[in-house]
């Protein structure tokens, strides 16, 4: 079946560091999704990339689709406390049924 | 908008007992609804795949009769756990969608302790 592995499964950065968490996904994607967990809290929806390609920003967060349509990436500018959390990608199966999750990275920030 | 009640968030019961988790769309109407369960540090993992007026389609290794989904209506899908076991303690998730490409929307989670 679809697998999707996220890298790195933790991420440890003084505050003001940028972060990177990466996607991959063993079958092509017809769009990747990208939320957000706060510890103790349940998943946000962040963004949704559906061109090959495609690269998307959100004031720090910029988000990118690779050309393959198989990965993606989420860079996070001069990190905040308020960007504690796990970030998952997550991409669906055929017929955009249902979404298969990444292992998530969680983030922790050393202020 | 999209918003999605999941209620209770937090139950503790004894093994033996059946427990019922509701899941609501408050501000629109969700085709379909789905149920994911997450262990502590680990990805949600998908139960199954619920539409309205339907029967569940559930995950590989989801037991059916343990973990009952009713739709009864575009806005209200019930996830009940039946006769629940120390084992079955974990942090159940379900999420809402309106058409087939819009997002997936959660619930704020359920936290199931079996004593």
């Amino acid at each position: 079946g679809q697998q999707v592995m996220q890298i790195p499964q933790y991420q440890h950065v003084q505050e003001g560091e940028d972060f990177t968490t990466y996607c991959n996904s063993s079958t092509t994607l017809s769009n990747i999704q990208w939320y957000k967990q706060r510890p103790g809290g349940h998943p946000v929806f962040l963004i949704q990339l559906v061109k090959s390609g495609e690269v998307k920003k959100q004031k720090r967060l910029t988000f990118q689709f690779g050309e393959a349509k198989k990965n993606s990436s989420l860079h996070i500018t001069a990190t905040q406390t308020t960007d504690v959390g796990t970030y998952f990608c997550a991409g669906p199966n055929f017929g955009n049924e249902k979404l298969t999750f990444g292992t998530g990275t969680r983030l922790t920030i050393i202020p | 908008g999209a918003v999605v009640s999941q209620h209770p968030s937090w139950v503790i019961c004894k093994s033996g007992t059946s427990v019922k988790i509701e899941c609501r769309s408050l501000d629109f109407q969700a085709t379909t609804m789905f149920w994911y369960r997450q262990f502590p540090k680990q990805s949600l993992m998908l139960m199954a795949t619920s539409n309205e007026g339907s029967k569940a389609t559930y995950e590989q290794g989801v037991e059916k009769d343990k973990f009952l989904i009713n739709h009864a209506s575009l806005t209200l899908s019930t996830l009940t756990v039946t006769s629940a076991h120390p084992e079955d303690s974990s942090f159940y998730i379900c999420s809402a969608r309106g058409h087939s490409r819009e997002p997936q929307h959660f619930g704020d989670g359920t936290r199931l302790s079996i004593l």
